[in-house]
Formats: structure tokens, sequence, C-alpha cells
């Protein structure tokens, strides 16, 4: 049973538009999340955290938008550009259970097309 | 600052060897964590050390053993591998808080395992 949910495995923009990334859960548990960029051959690096008391947090280009009634987050690039083509991870964070590790959705591959 | 460092980059082994797979840290984390990687599957945990001294299973642990030699290091080893085991293993280590929350988790470069 997959508790973070990314549906889609891809992403196609053009550069300077805005790249959409979406996640879904469904543990309610889950109160701090984060985003991860993989590029080819690399290891996972941390872009951008939220925790469940706030609903938006931004960080230079990156946006990443919380709703909790919905179970639902999405990270936001403006604007995008063709560096930023990589895999996008969404990960969450709780207590309970699910303390002392991340769990994962399986990724979004977004393009940035010049 | 090196982060999180993992030995070997590149590994070949034929079915049935063995080897271990090596892990440090500098950031004074207390919880570890080694992943692997297989396309269209995402990342998935194998084992994870909370803290010094424990180890717990993570969604994929047959086939693997861990050992939290201590604060710094965390190694997993493929005691008899299989072709199943090919793949790209992620090691990493996060700051955890208040009820084991991760807060921050920072992933090694990667070992590309492949059994023959």
């Amino acid at each position: 049973d997959q508790q973070v949910k990314q549906n889609s495995p891809s992403l196609s923009v053009q550069e300077g538009r805005i790249s959409i990334l979406n996640c879904d859960y469904t543990n309610s548990m889950f109160d701090y999340f984060l985003w991860y960029k993989k590029y080819p051959a690399e290891g996972p690096t941390f872009l951008i955290s939220i925790s469940s008391i706030k609903d938006k947090n931004e960080d230079g280009r990156f946006t990443v938008f919380l709703n909790k009634s919905a179970k639902h987050l999405s990270l936001h690039i403006v604007p995008s550009q063709p560096g930023d083509s990589a895999v996008y991870f969404c990960a969450a964070s709780g207590s309970g259970g699910s303390n002392y590790k991340l769990t994962f959705g399986k990724g979004t591959l977004l393009t940035v097309n010049p | 600052n090196a982060g999180v460092t993992q030995t070997p980059k590149f590994q070949v082994l034929k079915t049935g060897q063995s080897m271990t797979l090596q892990c440090a840290q500098d950031m004074n984390h207390n919880s570890m964590y080694w992943y692997r990687q297989d396309p269209g599957m995402g990342l998935r945990l194998i084992y994870y050390s909370a803290s010094e001294g424990t180890t717990d299973k993570g969604e994929v642990p047959n086939g693997y053993n861990v050992s939290r030699l201590n604060k710094r290091e965390f190694s997993l080893r493929l005691e008899s591998a299989a072709p199943s085991q090919t793949s790209v293993y992620f090691c990493a280590s996060a700051k955890t808080g208040s009820g084991g929350r991760v807060y921050e988790q920072y992933f090694g470069p990667g070992t590309r395992l492949t059994v023959t």
C-alpha cells in the first residue's frame, strides 16, 4: 500500500514556464514533508521541506504548498530552467509507526526544454 | 565537509559471492539508512538505524544484513549475492527530532552493484 503517491511519472515544460509537481499521501500521522531532486548517477539532494503547521514554504524559485485536508502537496518551480531537469521525489515523515524514517513516492521525471 | 561517503562506487559480483558496502557520515546524525533504487521503483528502504546500537528492517530487508559500527558508520552486507540484488544502493543519514520525525536526510553518491 503506497502511502505517498506521485501519480505523474513524467512532466515536460518549456524553459521559463512554471513546473508543478504533485504528491498525495494517505497516512494522517505524516506531519513533515520533503522534496528531493535526483540527477542520474548521483544521490538525491534535499530541496525544500514543509511542516504541517504551515501551508506554504518558499525558497528562491521553489515553493511547496500543503493542503492538509486534501492530503496533497505540490512543488512549484518558477521559472523552470533546463538544469532543473531531474527526477523529483516527495517524502513524508511523522511520529508513530513512521518515525525515524521517510516514506518516499516513486518520483516524477521533470524535463525542461530550452 | 564530506557529508555522506560510500565505498565502493561500482562493484561487479558473481552469484553467491559476498561483499560489504561501507558508509560513513560526518554530520553527527543519529540515524542512518540503506536504500536501493531500481528503475520505476523509486527508493526502497532496506534497513535503518535510528540510533547507535539499534537497527531495524525496512521495506526490502531479505538477503541483507547491516551493522551500525559506531555513530559515524553503517555497513550493508550481502552474504550470498543474487542477480535480483543488482541495483544502485544509497546510504543516507538524518537529523531526527521529537517523536522520531526526520527533518533532514542526506544521501551518499551511491554504489552501482551488478550481480551476474
